[in-house]
């Protein structure tokens, strides 16, 4: 069965630095999403990508989270200058498209970022 | 703005036991519904899903009903195992990002 994959599984930082974050979708999906958890938190939408560009984004998505999608297969989340606050699960997830009715996601198992 | 409340936990219950966690929504339109579950130390996965009104959702013994007129999708499993213990997140779809619920933990001793 097709899968969602996230890579690293778990990624330490220190404060100030970039990171990014890969994700590789099903491969006939066409829309792309981050959400992340902070520990012991809801689950909160980040972003939503399609046709190579953004199609939607949260008030948490500031101007340090970037996304890209820089071939036909991965699709990455950057963060500029990590802070203490973006320690926390990131989940990708792709959808089919716009055309299904069920907004069915289907996530990946999530990288664990701490920030220190 | 879209929104989902769910009953806080944990709920801890004793094996066979029936089990309903409690959800409820506010969204404009018409939402699709969702439950998800996340297992200790892994990510989510679709437990099941509703997309109209009095749909009713089901796999792996879990069920919920989409009430239009209550707004809610509330989980239901007649006989619970150690297994199920996890924490299930009710979600719903009305644009194209997901709102999950805070999440509940429910925790099945033998």
């Amino acid at each position: 069965e097709p899968e969602v994959t996230q890579t690293p599984s778990h990624q330490v930082t220190q404060m100030g630095q970039e990171v990014i974050l890969r994700c590789v979708p099903i491969s006939n999906h066409l829309y792309f999403y981050w959400y992340r958890q902070i520990l012991g938190q809801k689950v909160e939408f980040l972003v939503s990508f399609y046709n190579n560009e953004i199609s939607e984004k949260s008030e948490i998505f500031d101007d340090q989270f970037s996304v890209e999608r820089p071939d036909g297969s991965n699709f990455t989340l950057k963060i500029r200058s990590t802070k203490l606050e973006d320690s926390a699960m990131y989940f990708c997830a792709s959808s089919v498209g716009k055309t299904d009715a069920a907004g069915e996601q289907y996530f990946g198992p999530g990288t664990r970022l701490t920030v220190t | 703005g879209d929104s989902v409340t769910q009953m806080e936990g944990p709920v801890t219950l004793s094996e066979e036991a029936f089990l309903t966690i409690n959800c409820t929504y506010t969204a404009t339109g018409y939402p699709s519904l969702f439950w998800y579950v996340q297992y200790p130390g892994e990510g989510l996965q679709l437990l099941l899903k509703a997309t109209k009104a009095d749909d009713k959702g089901s796999n792996k013994g879990f069920e919920a009903t989409y009430r239009k007129e209550t707004t809610s999708f509330h989980l239901e499993k007649g006989s619970v195992q150690v297994s199920d213990s996890a924490v299930y997140f009710c979600a719903l779809n009305a644009r194209r990002a997901l709102t999950f619920g805070s999440g509940t933990r429910l925790q099945v001793q033998p």
